[in-house]
């Protein structure tokens, strides 16, 4: 599976847009950019993912480029309850790709 | 609709005892990826079930062992505990064996003394 580079931190005021950003420079042809993030000492949460086009659910807005070397998580109203540490992996979508691996992520602050 | 439930929220045990943690996946899934988390550390992988067989297991030495239930319910067995395998353990479930979504469940966090 690609690497993956995210900040490590970032702060979002409350109620505003947070976007987090992910650079997947080598990512091949299926496969699939995956978010979590996971809150302190809990299970991480499936967030999205995509292939090639713009996603949306009722979480957050995953808007990959059209070169598919980089990505950006929308959660689009944040709350204090989005404080976590948000994590994007590339995978692709056979048998072989069971394995999940996550990187550092990147730290989310949501302020007040 | 359930997610992913693992039991006991938190166990303690002391050197060289036995420890048995225990998942549901979410109903309709039939895989089951345990996984461990250190404190300060990354997912590390442990064991993958599908249908009842064992169908891969992480760099884990073999007093790491579970299985999976005829429900797909699944119970990972940690033997001769060590201090180090203190950590976060994960059950994550998926619908398509391996590529699929993983759901994770809220975690047991192992203590050992």
């Amino acid at each position: 599976d690609a690497k993956t580079t995210q900040p490590t931190s970032m702060d979002c005021a409350e109620g505003r847009a947070a976007n987090l950003p992910c650079n997947h420079s080598t990512i091949s042809g299926n496969e699939y950019v995956y978010w979590y993030r996971q809150i302190h000492s809990q299970g991480p949460q499936y967030i999205i993912h995509g292939l090639k086009n713009n996603e949306t659910n009722e979480m957050a807005s995953l808007i990959i480029t059209e070169d598919r070397k980089s990505s950006t998580l929308i959660l689009p109203h944040a709350t204090l309850r989005d404080t976590a540490v948000y994590y994007c992996i590339v995978r692709g979508s056979g048998a072989g790709s069971y394995q999940l691996t996550f990187g550092k992520g990147t730290k989310l602050s949501v302020i007040p | 609709e359930a997610g992913v439930t693992q039991s006991p929220t938190h166990l303690i045990k002391t050197r060289g005892q036995q420890a048995t943690l225990r998942c549901s996946p979410i109903s309709g899934h039939t895989s089951v990826y345990w996984y461990q988390q250190a404190l300060g550390l990354g997912l590390q992988f442990l064991l993958w079930y599908d249908e009842g067989e064992e169908r891969n297991r992480g760099n884990f030495p073999p007093r790491f062992s579970g299985r999976q239930f005829p429900n797909y319910s699944s119970e990972l067995n940690v033997n001769a505990l060590e201090l180090e395998d203190s950590a976060l353990y994960l059950c994550a479930s998926s619908f398509v064996t391996g590529g699929d979504t993983q759901y994770f469940g809220p975690g047991t966090r192992l203590t050992v003394l």
